[in-house]
């Protein structure tokens, strides 16, 4: 079973920089994974962030990029926002049509 | 402008079947192929499986093998979800999306569907 791990909640100051990580329990992440993220707020569908590791959505501020390092997606928040206090979930493509949701991560700013 | 607007909010019983409609609109429906997303009462999205709404093709996460059927319209341009043997895990939101060819995320995401599993 394909577990997609991503930290449980992250705290940053206003204006600060957070990292989240998509990682996975038996493999390095990489590009053939095309790590997406996705930022969900109470209530809402999910709102595409990030494709194919490091294309921003359209409409999406350039504050928000994402990565690989230390063989994980990563989604990193360059000076963070109240507005930007919600949970993000990456998915990766597995291959053969299979896509697995990491736990999400929660951000609070404050 | 892609838009995907889906059915109402469903109440099931234990054991019974739920369908969910996803309305596709401002985009040529067959072009994009849909997947469905669930979050279970406040836990995080878990995919559920995709549909070539062109081909009919389909593939379902493991977890919903033998009870999860995704077919369409293609004259309504309007995908489907049915999820049957409902049990009080399955309550929470359904969400569709549609996948980007050659990229593989989902671009456009419907407004969701809660669904209630209660004897």
């Amino acid at each position: 079973q394909t577990v997609v791990t991503q930290e449980p909640s992250f705290s940053v100051s206003p204006g600060g920089t957070v990292t989240l990580t998509c990682g996975l329990s038996s493999d390095s992440v990489s590009t053939r994974h095309y790590p997406s993220w996705y930022q969900q707020t109470p209530g809402q569908a999910p709102r595409p962030l990030i494709y194919s590791t490091n294309s921003r959505s359209s409409g999406v501020p350039d504050r928000f990029s994402g990565s690989i390092l230390w063989n994980k997606a990563v989604l990193s928040i360059t000076g963070a926002q109240a507005e930007d206090e919600c949970e993000y979930y990456c998915v990766l493509y597995m291959g053969s049509g299979v896509w697995v949701f990491g736990g999400g991560t929660k951000v609070t700013v404050l | 402008q892609v838009q995907l607007v889906q059915s109402g909010a469903e109440v099931k019983r234990p054991g019974a079947s739920v369908m969910v409609s996803c309305k596709a609109s401002g985009h040529t429906f067959p072009n994009s192929d849909i997947t469905w997303v669930r979050q279970a009462t406040g836990q995080g999205l878990e995919w559920m499986g995709w549909m070539n709404p062109k081909s009919g093709n389909t593939g379902y996460a493991q977890k919903f093998q033998g009870r999860l059927s995704m077919t369409r319209s293609t004259y309504t341009a309007t995908a489907y979800m049915e999820l049957t043997s409902l049990t009080s895990e399955d309550a929470g939101i359904y969400y569709c999306a549609t996948i980007v060819g050659g990229r593989n995320d989902f671009d456009h995401w419907g407004q969701g569907t809660p669904v209630t599993v209660s004897s």
